[in-house]
C-alpha cells in the first residue's frame, strides 16, 4: 500500500519568507509525528498529532514552527520568517497506534529538504 | 549525556563478515527499542523492534538488556546492500515519542 508522502521533496526559499510543509500518512494511520535531521545530526521531534489535537508540541524550536492536522490525515507544518538555520530535512512519520505495541512503529515519508539562503 | 548512545562508527567490515552494533540508553521509561537504518540523503526506514529480550529476523538479531540498559544489534553474513547507517530508537508509551540515538555507520567492503 501507500507509504508516508511528503510535499515538497526540496524547497528553497530566501531568509525571512514563510514556507508549507505538507504530510500524507499511511490511511487508517492516527498518530503522526513531525522531526528534523540537519546535516550529519541525529533526528530531533518536533510535534506529534494524535488525531487532529497535539499532545506533545514540546519539540518545536520557536513559535515560528507551527502545525495542525486536519481530517484526521493530512498535516501542515509551518515555518514563519525561515532563518538559515532552518535549513534541514523535515521527516514526517505515522504509526497505527501509538499505544498498542502490535501497531506502534513509526514509518517515515521521504523528507522535504529546505534550503534558506 | 544523551538519552540514548552509539558509537558513530565508521565500521568497515568485509562483505560475509559478522558485525555488532551496541546501543545504550539512559532512560528508564524507554520501554520499547527500534533499530532503523537510514541510507544516504534517504529517510529511516524500520529495520526490527525489540520490546522483550530479543528479536531475530533472518541474518538480524537484536536483543535487549534491561538491566544493562542497552541494546545489540547483530548482522550475520553481512551484504554490501547493508551499508547505511544504523539508527537505535528508544520508545516511551507514556509520551509515546520516539527517542534517536546519532547512528553508527557501516560500511560492507567487497
Amino acid at each position: 500500500g501507500a507509504g508516508v508522502s511528503q510535499s515538497p521533496s526540496n524547497k528553497v526559499t530566501e531568509k525571512g519568507k514563510d514556507v508549507e510543509l505538507r504530510c500524507d500518512p499511511i490511511s487508517g494511520h492516527t498518530a503522526l509525528y513531525w522531526y528534523r535531521q540537519s546535516l550529519g545530526q541525529g533526528l530531533e521531534f518536533l510535534i506529534y498529532f494524535q488525531g487532529n489535537s497535539a499532545p506533545d508540541k514540546s519539540g518545536l524550536p520557536s513559535d515560528r514552527f507551527s502545525a495542525e492536522r486536519t481530517g484526521g490525515s493530512v498535516s501542515t507544518l509551518t515555518i514563519q520568517r525561515t532563518q538559515q538555520e532552518d535549513s534541514a530535512v523535515y521527516l514526517c512519520a505515522s504509526s497505527l497506534n501509538p499505544k498498542e505495541l502490535s501497531s506502534y512503529e513509526q514509518y517515515f515519508g521521504p523528507g522535504t529538504r529546505l534550503t534558506v539562503t | 549525556r544523551k538519552e540514548v548512545e552509539q558509537d558513530p562508527g565508521p565500521f568497515n567490515v568485509p562483505e560475509g563478515a559478522t558485525v555488532a552494533f551496541n546501543c545504550t540508553y539512559s532512560n528508564s521509561a524507554s520501554q520499547s527499542f527500534f533499530w532503523y537504518r537510514q541510507d544516504c540523503r534517504k529517510e529511516p526506514k524500520l529495520l526490527m523492534s525489540v520490546y522483550s529480550s530479543g528479536n531475530e529476523d533472518g541474518r538480524f538479531t537484536a536483543q535487549l538488556n534491561r538491566a544493562s540498559q542497552y541494546i545489540s544489534l547483530l548482522i550475520r553474513d553481512s551484504k554490501l546492500s547493508d551499508s547505511a547507517t544504523y539508527l537505535c530508537v528508544g520508545y516511551n508509551f507514556g509520551n509515546e515519542k520516539l527517542t534517536f540515538g546519532t547512528g553508527t555507520r557501516l560500511t560492507i567492503i567487497p
